[in-house]
């Protein structure tokens, strides 16, 4: 099983560029989410989707925007990108209920020049 | 405001030797805490989880041990091996299967 897939695993913008990043998960996961890594921070959760057809904010969600295309698909939009966007991206996916965690995808390092 | 803090940045340990990370939160409506394990250029994968309703959860050499009057827990590796060497989240929840806030990450070494 692949899991979770993330793409691109790299990227680079100019300022004011616009990307969307894809993440797909194939293991049935009613819960999706998008989080971003950086020194010193952590992981902060940006948007999820709690099921199909819901989208909700997270801790960072300005200058990001969601679509939870189907069960397996979640993508997150830059719209005009920022050089304080520059991080890693993780999307993950989970069962609504039960403690099995979260499965996490390898990542999309972004840089914003 | 970081609800879960993990107020160390690193830590080395010697092969054998017991590693303990710690984490602190602040919000006591957490009741399930978790710790992820991220090496890098990979994404982060569960380790070991603990809910409220217990202060002691053991998985082989993993063990999380849960202070609920001190919004403390900690994870103890006992023997630690260099294979262990990574990036420690911890992390929580109010729910089981609710959205995760994660601490800052410990990045541990353990030297042969």
């Amino acid at each position: 099983n692949a899991g979770v897939t993330q793409t691109p695993k790299f990227q680079v913008l100019k300022t004011g560029q616009s990307m969307t990043l894809q993440c797909a998960q194939d293991m049935n996961h009613n819960s999706m989410y998008w989080y971003r890594q950086d020194p010193g921070m952590g992981l902060r959760l940006i948007y999820y989707s709690a099921s199909e057809g819901t989208t909700d904010k997270g801790e960072v969600p300005n200058g990001y925007n969601v679509s939870r295309l189907n069960k397996r698909e979640f993508s997150l939009r830059l719209e005009s990108a920022a050089p304080s966007q520059t991080s890693v991206y993780f999307c993950a996916s989970s069962e609504t209920r039960g403690n099995y965690g979260y499965t996490f995808g390898s990542g999309t390092r972004l840089t914003v020049v | 405001d970081q609800q879960v803090k993990q107020n160390s940045p690193s830590l080395s340990v010697q092969e054998g030797r017991i590693s303990i990370l710690n984490c602190d939160y602040t919000n006591s409506m957490f009741d399930y805490f978790l710790w992820y394990k991220k090496y890098p250029a990979e994404g982060p994968t569960f380790l070991i989880s603990i809910s409220s309703i217990k202060d002691k959860n053991e998985d082989g050499r993993f063990t999380v041990f849960l202070n609920k009057s001190a919004k403390h827990l900690s994870l103890h590796i006992v023997p630690s091996q260099p294979g262990d060497s990574a990036v420690y989240f911890c992390a929580a929840s109010g729910r089981q299967g609710g959205k995760l806030i994660f601490g800052q990450g410990t990045e541990l070494s353990v030297k042969p």
